[in-house]
């Protein structure tokens, strides 16, 4: 039983435009949401979270969008660049302490 | 500090032998998390402590893995009687309980089970 998705496992972008990844959750019983990048050969690197109280966050170019209603959470990247290539993961984590991950979307930028 | 660490970053092993991970996490990190990702998947929780207390275990942490924390500082994940399904990349996490939300995760182990 997948309680995250990411329906999408890949996505291509140009440079300079806007990625938008998402995820969808089951359960709502998680306080906080966060995204995470992937590079092959790496561990995950945070990028951004957001608490459930909140509906938006905004670090650089990178936007977090939660609606707790539809139970989505989006990563918009504005603009994106190459280096943005890589596998993105949202993760979602509780009072438990662990945290909940999505099988990834795989972002290429196209220069 | 320069972030979370893992010894050895790749292990090939024959079915059957023992394996050991090593992680040193953030120094001034209490918090220290194991998880498994397989080829197309998320990281998956396997286990978490606080200090040196074993707070939560998955239920993917079946009787041949066991894991330690006994100071409060580094931790080792131990395999027992290896199996060609444990081939996975284990990652290691830390975070502060101030800020349980955001894990940092070191660059895992690559365990290749022949």
């Amino acid at each position: 039983d997948q309680q995250v998705k990411q329906n999408s496992p890949s996505l291509s972008v140009q440079e300079g435009r806007i990625s938008i990844l998402n995820c969808d959750y089951t359960n709502s019983m998680f306080d906080y949401f966060l995204w995470y990048k992937k590079y092959p050969a790496e561990g995950p690197t945070f990028l951004i979270s957001i608490s459930s109280i909140k509906d938006k966050n905004e670090d650089g170019r990178f936007t977090v969008f939660l609606n707790k209603s539809a139970k989505h959470l989006s990563l918009h990247i504005v603009p994106s660049q190459p280096g943005d290539s890589a596998v993105y993961f949202c993760a979602l984590g509780g009072s438990q302490g662990n945290l909940i991950f999505g099988k990834g979307t795989k972002l290429s930028v196209k220069p | 500090d320069t972030g979370v660490s893992q010894d050895p970053r790749h292990k090939i092993t024959k079915r059957g032998q023992n394996v050991t991970f090593r992680c040193d996490p953030i120094s001034e990190h209490n918090r220290l998390y194991w998880y498994r990702q397989t080829l197309g998947q998320g990281p998956e929780f396997l286990t978490y402590f606080q200090n040196e207390a074993q707070l939560e275990k998955s239920r993917l942490l079946s009787d041949r893995f066991s894991a330690e924390r006994p100071k409060g500082s580094f931790s080792t994940l131990e395999i027992q009687r290896t199996e060609q399904g444990d081939s996975a990349m284990y990652l290691c996490a830390s975070s502060s309980s101030t800020a349980p939300d955001t894990q940092y995760f070191g660059p895992g182990t690559r365990l290749t089970v022949l």
